[in-house]
C-alpha cells in the first residue's frame, strides 16, 4: 500500500462545477502539502496544512488527523484550474516528504 | 523579489557522464530542497538542505549528491549517469528554521532543469 493515495486520478468537469480531490494516507504527519503543477512543469505550492481548514479564492483544503484523509476544494471551477493537483506529506519528525501520485484535472469550457 | 532560479533549464548528457545544476533559493530562505519527477515515478524527494548541512536524503544511491553554501544556493551533482536518470529535476526553497517546531513552512518551487540522458 502507498504511504500516499489520491482519488480520483482523472477528473473531467465542466466550468462552474463543484469539485473534489482527496487524499489519504498511512503516516503520522507533521503537515500536508497541495500542490499544483500546469503543464511545462512549474509548480505552485497552494496549501501547508496540520489541521482543519484553510481557504484562498476559490479554493478550501481541509485535513482531519484522525483519519488520515485531506481534501482539496475547487468552487465555481474554471479552465485555467486545469493542472495536476498532488498532495505531499511530511512525517511527524520533520522526515522526508511523500508524494501523491497527482489527480489530472481538466476543466472544459 | 525573485522566485527561486534554476540552472539550467534545459541538459542533454550522454550515458555515464556527470551533470552538476544549480538552485538559487529567495532572498532570506535557508531551506533548500530537491525533487526528482518522472513519469513512472511521480515525484520523489531527493534531499534537503539546511545552514549547509544536510538534514534528510531520500532513497536514492549514491550517485546522486548535493551541497549547499553560505549563501544558501544549492547544486546537487549526478554521477555517472543513465537513462533513467532523465527527468526533471526540481528545487524548492522555504523560510524553514531549525527545530522541530519549525519543520513546516511552504515550499517555493523553482521551473526545473529538465535533464535527458541519451
Amino acid at each position: 500500500k502507498n504511504e500516499v493515495e489520491q482519488s480520483p486520478q482523472n477528473l473531467t468537469a465542466q466550468e462552474g462545477e463543484f469539485i473534489t480531490i482527496n487524499c489519504s494516507y498511512s503516516v503520522g504527519i507533521s503537515a500536508l502539502h497541495w500542490l499544483q503543477q500546469h503543464p511545462g512543469g512549474g509548480i505552485v505550492s497552494l496549501f501547508m496544512l496540520s489541521s482543519g481548514k484553510k481557504k484562498h479564492g476559490r479554493l478550501i483544503a481541509t485535513i482531519n488527523i484522525q483519519e488520515k484523509h485531506s481534501s482539496l476544494h475547487i468552487t465555481a471551477s474554471h479552465p485555467r484550474d486545469s493542472a495536476v493537483y498532488i498532495c505531499a506529506v511530511r512525517g511527524n519528525y520533520g522526515q522526508n516528504f511523500v508524494f501523491g501520485p497527482g489527480t489530472r484535472l481538466s476543466v472544459l469550457p | 523579489k525573485a522566485g527561486v532560479t534554476q540552472t539550467p533549464r534545459y541538459l542533454i548528457k550522454t550515458r555515464g557522464q556527470q551533470v552538476t545544476l544549480s538552485c538559487s533559493p529567495i532572498s532570506g530562505h535557508r531551506s533548500v530542497s530537491w525533487y526528482q519527477q518522472t513519469p513512472g515515478q511521480g515525484l520523489q524527494f531527493l534531499f534537503e538542505y539546511f545552514s549547509e548541512t544536510q538534514r534528510n536524503k531520500g532513497n536514492f544511491p549514491g550517485r546522486f549528491s548535493g551541497r549547499q553554501f553560505s549563501n544558501s544556493r544549492s547544486e546537487m551533482n549526478v554521477s555517472t549517469l543513465e537513462l533513467g536518470d532523465s527527468a526533471l529535476y526540481l528545487c524548492a526553497s522555504s523560510i524553514r528554521g531549525q527545530g522541530q517546531s519549525s519543520y513546516n513552512s511552504p515550499l517555493h518551487f523553482g521551473n526545473g532543469t529538465r535533464l535527458t540522458v541519451t
